[in-house]
């Protein structure tokens, strides 16, 4: 079955940049989309059709694509982006059934 | 003002069958390009997408679970049911129900707050 790879954690200090990546052989024709999730809560949708950023959501997120893969990017991360990430595309073969990542755990220093 | 609410048991017994209701508001399922989808995400995992109904009735399934999972919609009650045949307690997860918009394309942009089942005996 199709999947996409994250890298399992970024760790990074504040006010610094942090960039998340997401791998997928179908991402070249299927757009991408991050959510954020916090412990215990639902996830949020940051990123749409891979750069779009939903209204409420701060500048700092931005979302881009190259090839096979798409990378989230939080500049100047602040404490309360501590959260797990996870992209989400849809599978091209035929069925374009959605299909997570693998999620990247993001902790501030 | 776009809601979601997931309800159903908090604990099914191994082989049992779960069903799942996503009751919602602020938008309508019979309106051209809206989607609901059930998400799961057992404890300390990724989350798992499962299946997906649209405004016209198409139905998609993931791979892995398609021969136990069913979806429905009650258009006039603002439903989408979900059921899960066979539970097994890898199934413990917390299930949530999220609405897309295939035609604007804008993601799974409104989440409900989600359900744990517990499968246990």
């Amino acid at each position: 079955s199709y999947e996409l790879t994250q890298p399992p954690s970024v760790s990074v200090s504040p006010g610094q940049t942090a960039r998340i990546t997401c791998s997928g052989d179908a991402l070249p024709k299927q757009y991408a989309y991050w959510y954020q999730q916090k412990p215990g809560q639902a996830p949020v949708l940051v990123i749409y059709k891979d750069s779009e950023r939903p209204s409420g959501i701060p500048e700092r997120f931005s979302g881009s694509s190259s090839g096979t893969t798409v990378t989230l990017t939080i500049s100047g991360v602040q404490a309360e982006d501590e959260a797990d990430y996870y992209c989400q595309s849809a599978d091209s073969s035929g069925t374009y059934n959605y299909v997570f990542g693998t999620g990247t755990k993001v902790t501030v220093l | 003002q776009v809601t979601l609410r997931e309800s159903g048991p908090a604990l099914v017994k191994p082989t049992q069958t779960l069903t799942l209701t996503c009751t919602f508001s602020g938008f309508s399922l019979s309106t051209s390009g809206m989607c609901v989808s059930w998400i799961r995400q057992p404890p300390g995992k990724a989350l798992e997408w499962l299946a997906r109904i649209d405004w016209d009735d198409d139905k998609y399934y993931s791979t892995s679970l398609k021969t136990r999972l069913t979806i429905s919609k009650d258009t006039s009650k603002n439903q989408v049911v979900l059921t899960m045949t066979n539970m097994d307690p890898v199934d413990t997860a917390t299930y949530y129900c999220a609405r897309s918009d295939v035609e604007q394309q804008l993601g799974l942009d409104y989440w409900g707050q989600g359900t744990l089942v517990t499968v246990s005996s």
